[in-house]
C-alpha cells in the first residue's frame, strides 16, 4: 500500500529555516515525479513544487521567489523541502504527493497527511 | 501564470440533487485538467484527470467535461459523503496552479 509521511514541521520565526521531509513507502520512489502543494489555514490549495525522477527538472510556484529548495534521495525514499527566509504568509499545511504520469496527462493520486509549518514571532 | 477560477465558491443542495461546479481557464489548457475532493482536516482526493476521466475507485455519479478553457464537474445525485470542497489543477503548464475551490454544503 503506497503511504506518503510528511515529517518536520513546526513552530519557526519570521526569517528562520525549515527542512520539511517526506517518506514514501509502498512504491519505487525512483519511478515518480513528486510535489508540494500547501494549503493555508482555511484557504486553498497551492502548488509549490515539482521534482522529476532524476531531480533534472525542478519547478517552483513563482511566489515563492527563490527561498525553496525540494530534493530527493531516492535511495532513502525521501522528499525534502528546505525553505528559508520564511514569512507569515507560509504558514500552511504541506502535503507530498506523488505524481502519476499516464498517457501524456499528469495527476497526483497519492497524497501525505500533511505538516503543518507555522511562522510566528 | 494560467490562472484558475471556479464558480461557484460555495453552494448549498440536498442529497440527491445534481451539482455542476464551473471551472474557467485564463488560457486554453487543452484537456489537461483535474478535480480534487477534499474533506475537512483530510488531504484532497482524485476524481477526475485529463478532464473527463473517472479515477479508478471513484464512483460513476461523478463526471468532468469540457476543454480549452472551460471545464465542469458534475455530481449527479448528491450523496451525503459528496459534502467537501473540490478544486480543478491544470498540468498544461509546469506551473501548476488550483482553482480557489467550491464548497458543497447541505442545504
Amino acid at each position: 500500500e503506497v503511504h506518503l509521511v510528511e515529517s518536520g514541521g513546526g513552530l519557526v520565526k519570521p526569517g528562520g529555516s525549515l527542512r520539511l521531509s517526506c517518506a514514501a513507502s509502498g512504491f519505487t520512489l525512483s519511478n515518480y515525479t513528486m510535489s508540494w502543494v500547501r494549503q493555508a489555514p482555511g484557504k486553498g490549495l497551492e502548488w509549490v513544487s515539482s521534482i522529476s525522477i532524476s531531480s533534472s527538472y525542478v519547478y517552483y510556484a513563482d511566489s515563492l521567489k527563490g527561498r525553496f529548495t525540494v530534493s530527493r534521495d531516492n535511495a532513502k525514499n525521501s522528499l525534502y523541502l528546505q525553505m528559508n527566509s520564511l514569512r507569515a504568509e507560509d504558514t500552511a499545511i504541506y502535503y507530498c504527493a506523488r505524481l502519476f504520469h499516464y498517457g501524456g496527462y499528469d495527476y497526483s493520486d497519492y497524497w501525505g497527511q500533511g505538516t503543518l509549518v507555522t511562522v510566528s514571532s | 501564470d494560467i490562472q484558475m477560477t471556479q464558480s461557484p465558491s460555495s453552494l448549498s443542495a440536498s442529497v440527491g440533487d445534481r451539482v455542476t461546479i464551473a471551472c474557467r481557464a485564463s488560457q486554453s489548457i487543452s484537456n489537461y485538467l483535474n478535480w480534487y475532493q477534499q474533506k475537512p482536516g483530510k488531504a484532497p482526493k482524485l476524481l477526475i484527470y485529463a478532464a473527463s476521466t473517472l479515477q479508478s475507485g471513484v464512483p460513476s455519479r461523478f463526471s468532468g467535461s469540457g476543454s480549452g478553457t472551460e471545464f465542469t464537474l458534475t455530481i449527479s445525485s448528491l450523496q451525503p459523503e459528496d459534502f467537501a470542497v473540490y478544486y480543478c489543477q491544470q498540468t498544461y503548464s509546469v506551473l501548476w496552479t488550483f482553482g480557489q475551490g467550491s464548497k458543497v454544503e447541505i442545504k
